[in-house]
C-alpha cells in the first residue's frame, strides 16, 4: 500500500546537536511539507516542497533546513539554532496543485535532553 | 490570508449521543474545507472534503459535515457517537494557487467520549 514512512517514531537530542527527521512516500506525489505540532497550537507549516531541488519557507522555517534531492523523500534538518525543538513533527504529501487534501505520515516526536 | 477557528478546545458527549464540532474560516475565494481526525501519537487521517457543490458532504466513519457560505462554517456532525470517536479533530481551509496547494489548520478540538 502507498503512504508516508516517517522515521523514526521517537527521537532525542541533546543540546547542540542537529538531528535530521526522515520522510519517504511512495504515492507519487509531487508536493511534500513539514508540519510542526505543539498542544493547543495545531499545526505550524515549517517547509514546503512543489518540486524537486525547490522549496520554500513556510511560517516557522527559523532553525529548520531541508532537501529535497529526489521526488519520493524530503528530509528535516533540525538545527541547534532552534532553540525550542521540543515538538511532534509531521510530513505531508499531495499530488499537487489538485485541491485533494494532504496524506500524512504517523509523526515523529522530538525531545531535547 | 486564510484563516480557520475551532473555537471549542474540548467537547464531552456520551457514547450514543450527537456530535457537532464548530469550525469558522477566512479565505478570498471559494474555499476547499477538510477535516481531519488524530489520534494520539499519530498523523491526521482525512475525514471527508468540500470542493464544491452539494453543501453536506459525506465522510469516514459516519461524519459529515455542511458548508455555509453565509456563516463561513463548515461544521461536522455525527448523529451517534462511538468510544472510538474519541480524538483530535481538525479543521482546514485552502486552495490551489498557481499550482501549490497549501492549507491552513485550526488549533484543533478534542473530544472525549463518556459511557
Amino acid at each position: 500500500d502507498g503512504g508516508i514512512t516517517q522515521s523514526p517514531k521517537y527521537l532525542f537530542r541533546k543540546e547542540g546537536q542537529n538531528v535530521t527527521l526522515s520522510c519517504e512516500q511512495n504515492l507519487n506525489h509531487d508536493a511534500m511539507y513539514w508540519y510542526r505540532q505543539d498542544p493547543g497550537q495545531g499545526l505550524r507549516l515549517i517547509y514546503y516542497s512543489q518540486i524537486v531541488n525547490d522549496f520554500q519557507k513556510g511560517d516557522i522555517a527559523e532553525g529548520y533546513s531541508v532537501s529535497r534531492e529526489k521526488k519520493e523523500s524530503f528530509p528535516l534538518t533540525v538545527t541547534s539554532a532552534q532553540k525550542n525543538p521540543t515538538a511532534f513533527y509531521l510530513c505531508a504529501s499531495t499530488p499537487g496543485g489538485r485541491g485533494g487534501g494532504y496524506t500524512f505520515g504517523s509523526g515523529t516526536r522530538l525531545t531535547v535532553v | 490570508a486564510q484563516s480557520v477557528t475551532q473555537p471549542d478546545i474540548h467537547i464531552t458527549v456520551s457514547e450514543g449521543a450527537s456530535l457537532e464540532l464548530r469550525c469558522n474560516y477566512s479565505y478570498g475565494a471559494t474555499p476547499y474545507l477538510f477535516w481531519y481526525v488524530q489520534s494520539p501519537g499519530q498523523g491526521l487521517q482525512l475525514l471527508l472534503k468540500y470542493f464544491s457543490g452539494d453543501t453536506l458532504v459525506q465522510g469516514i466513519k459516519g461524519f459529515e459535515a455542511e458548508f455555509k457560505r453565509s456563516q463561513s462554517s463548515f461544521n461536522l456532525r455525527k448523529p451517534s457517537v462511538h468510544w472510538s470517536d474519541a480524538a483530535e479533530y481538525f479543521c482546514a481551509v485552502g486552495g490551489v494557487n498557481f499550482g501549490n496547494e497549501k492549507l491552513t489548520f485550526g488549533t484543533g478540538t478534542r473530544l472525549t467520549i463518556i459511557p
